[in-house]
């Protein structure tokens, strides 16, 4: 079972703009976080927010969480055609056996 | 030069033939994973192990095993139980409520 879920499953943008990709969950969590994949290659780790936080920044990227909602958003700003890519949530529990559970991630592109 | 490496990179299975997946980190981390994915889709676990000697199913085990004899290693065979394991596999690490580190993958073909 997928314990994250993208939204939307699919963006295309121009280079300059925004992206926006949201992720819901369903369990108690201790952290979220999220990955990056260019095609078929394995994933590389962008951020990582606790349950205690609401917000955090790492260059272009900002991301939010809401507890409450089981919800997570990512932004990237000032897109590049660079940032073509799949992006995933990941998901690890509080309680009970720990495991890092992925979303079906957005699949973003960015046209020049 | 610290990391986790797959292997290998492509390898194609004839039925009813057993195949192994090579995982290998040397960053020290205890928990090890094994997904998988399918075109255009997200990544699906397939077992994981928090501490040598142990570890657990996840999602979609059927058709698979592993082990975990030494920390640094977590191989995955792809057992001829397995009807559809034409799939690209990717095995993480982590320490643990931090970042995974991802290996580069191994794309299995059925042949």
């Amino acid at each position: 079972s997928q314990q994250g879920e993208e939204d939307p499953q699919a963006l295309s943008i121009q280079e300059g703009e925004n992206a926006t990709m949201n992720c819901s969950y369903k369990t108690s969590i201790n952290n979220l976080q999220w990955y990056r994949q260019n095609s078929g290659r394995g994933l590389v780790h962008l951020i990582l927010i606790r349950s205690n936080e609401r917000e955090k920044h790492s260059g272009r990227l900002r991301v939010t969480l809401d507890t409450s909602k089981k919800s997570s958003s990512l932004l990237i700003t000032a897109s590049r055609a660079a940032d073509t890519a799949s992006y995933f949530c990941a998901t690890e529990r509080i309680q009970g056996a720990q495991k890092l559970v992925f979303g079906q991630g957005t699949r973003l592109t960015i046209n020049p | 030069d610290g990391g986790i490496t797959q292997s290998p990179k492509y390898l194609f299975r004839k039925e009813g033939q057993n195949v192994t997946l090579s995982c290998e980190q040397n960053l020290n981390h205890d928990a090890m994973y094994w997904y998988r994915q399918d075109p255009g889709q997200g990544l699906r676990l397939i077992y994981y192990s928090q501490i040598v000697n142990d570890f657990q199913k996840g999602d979609i085990a059927e058709g698979y095993s592993v082990s975990r004899e030494k920390k640094e290693s977590f191989p995955l065979t792809v057992t001829s139980a397995q009807k559809n394991p034409t799939a690209f596999y990717l095995c993480a690490t982590n320490r643990g409520y931090t970042e995974a580190f991802f290996g580069q993958g191994t794309r299995l073909t059925v042949v």
